[in-house]
Parts: structure tokens; C-alpha cells; sequence
């Protein structure tokens, strides 16, 4: 049973480009939840993707959208990166939103140069 | 690999005994909480959780202990390892929905 799995693993933008992020759920989860962890601090959620709208959202700008598919997949898109987006980027599947832990991927390491 | 808490607190134990990760939540209204260990390069791995109905719950080598009353949150590592070196998030979810809200984290070095 693979787990959730994101990528890609490591990613290099420049100051203003775009950036698409993805990540395939666990088997049988439903929910995804995005977070991004600065170094040496712990996540901050992002948003939240339940029957392919988003269901909450934390404090983050309208440069960070997200799209949920038909088979529970999701993206993470940033536009207009600041250096300040450098981040890990963690994706969190998990059931029916509030039914139980929620189970990360590895993450995707983005560096905006 | 990834170095993940460049400035975390740092608890340092020997091999064997036991740890004690100490966190403080903020949200009177979270139900439900989760202890996370995180290895560099690795995305936060699910270790324990409990739900606000209880005060301690005991795993593997784990136990976690809730006091509601001032908002503490405690993970007790037994007879720790050197694989249990990782930096160690707590984590709240309040009632409505999976978002997680995490602690700024600790790390864990097991000396041999």
C-alpha cells in the first residue's frame, strides 16, 4: 500500500515564476491538506481539499491555489514565488475530514533563487 | 539529507533512558492531538495521539500524557534509542476538520 507521495522532490524557481506542486493521497483517504515548513520550524497549514473543493484555508495569500481531482490527487500552484516561499512543501492525506490522523509525504523542497 | 530544526530546542539523552518532550497548545477548543517525529529529509511521521476525553494514552515505548486544565501536552519516549534521534512535533486539531496546528518542535539526540 503506497502512502502518500509527492513531487517532485526538490525544485529551483526564480523570483517571480510560478510553481506547481502534486501529490497522490493514501489509499483510501480522501482529504488533502497542504503545509509548508520553514526551516527549522514546524508546518503551517495551507489549505485543505475535501470532494474537490477546498474546505479551509490558513493564513496565506491568493498566490498559493490548489485544485483536488476526481481520484482524491491534488496540486499546490504559487505564483509570483518570493524568496520567502522557500520552503518545504508537505502534502497530508487523511479520511473524511476530522475521521483521524492524517499521514504526510516526504515533501517537495522548493528554493526560489 | 534535508537538516530540518536548525534552531529547535535540543534534548539530549543517553542511550537507554528515558525522554520527556514537554509542549504547550493554545486553543482551549482542539480535541484531538498528535505527536509527530521528523527525520531529516522526511516528512513528519505519525507516532501517537489522543483525544481530549482522555489524559494518558500509552503506545510502543510511547505514552502521552494531556492535562487539559493548563494546555500541556507531554510525550514519554522509554528506553530511548538512537533511532528515536528526530525532531519531535505536538500537534492540536481542533473540531472541525484535519487541520493541524503544530508546535515549533524539539529535537531529540540519542547519545550512544
Amino acid at each position: 500500500d503506497a502512502g502518500v507521495t509527492q513531487s517532485p522532490t526538490h525544485l529551483i524557481k526564480t523570483r517571480g515564476q510560478q510553481v506547481t506542486l502534486r501529490c497522490s493521497p493514501k489509499s483510501g483517504h480522501d482529504t488533502v491538506s497542504w503545509y509548508q515548513q520553514a526551516l527549522g520550524q514546524g508546518p503551517q497549514f495551507i489549505f485543505q481539499y475535501y470532494e474537490e473543493e477546498e474546505r479551509q484555508r490558513g493564513n496565506f495569500p491568493d498566490r498559493f491555489s490548489g485544485h483536488q481531482f476526481p481520484n482524491y490527487s491534488s496540486e499546490l500552484n504559487v505564483n509570483a514565488l518570493l524568496l520567502g516561499d522557500s520552503a518545504l512543501y508537505l502534502c497530508a492525506s487523511s479520511r473524511v475530514p476530522g475521521q483521524g490522523e492524517a499521514f504526510f509525504g516526504q515533501g517537495t523542497r522548493l528554493t526560489v533563487v | 539529507g534535508e537538516s530540518v530544526g536548525l534552531h529547535l530546542p535540543t534534548l539530549s539523552v543517553q542511550e537507554g533512558d528515558n525522554s520527556i518532550i514537554n509542549c504547550a497548545y493554545s486553543n482551549s477548543a482542539s480535541d484531538y492531538f498528535i505527536w509527530y517525529k521528523q527525520e531529516s529529509g522526511k516528512g513528519p511521521q505519525f507516532i501517537i495521539d489522543i483525544r481530549s476525553n482522555m489524559d494518558k494514552r500509552q503506545g510502543q515505548r510511547v505514552t502521552v500524557l494531556l492535562n487539559k486544565t493548563v494546555k500541556h501536552l507531554s510525550l514519554q519516549i522509554a528506553a530511548t534509542q538512537p533511532g528515536d534521534s528526530a525532531v519531535y512535533f505536538c500537534a492540536e486539531n481542533q473540531a472541525a476538520g484535519n487541520k493541524l496546528t503544530f508546535g515549533g518542535g524539539t529535537r531529540v539526540l540519542v547519545k550512544p
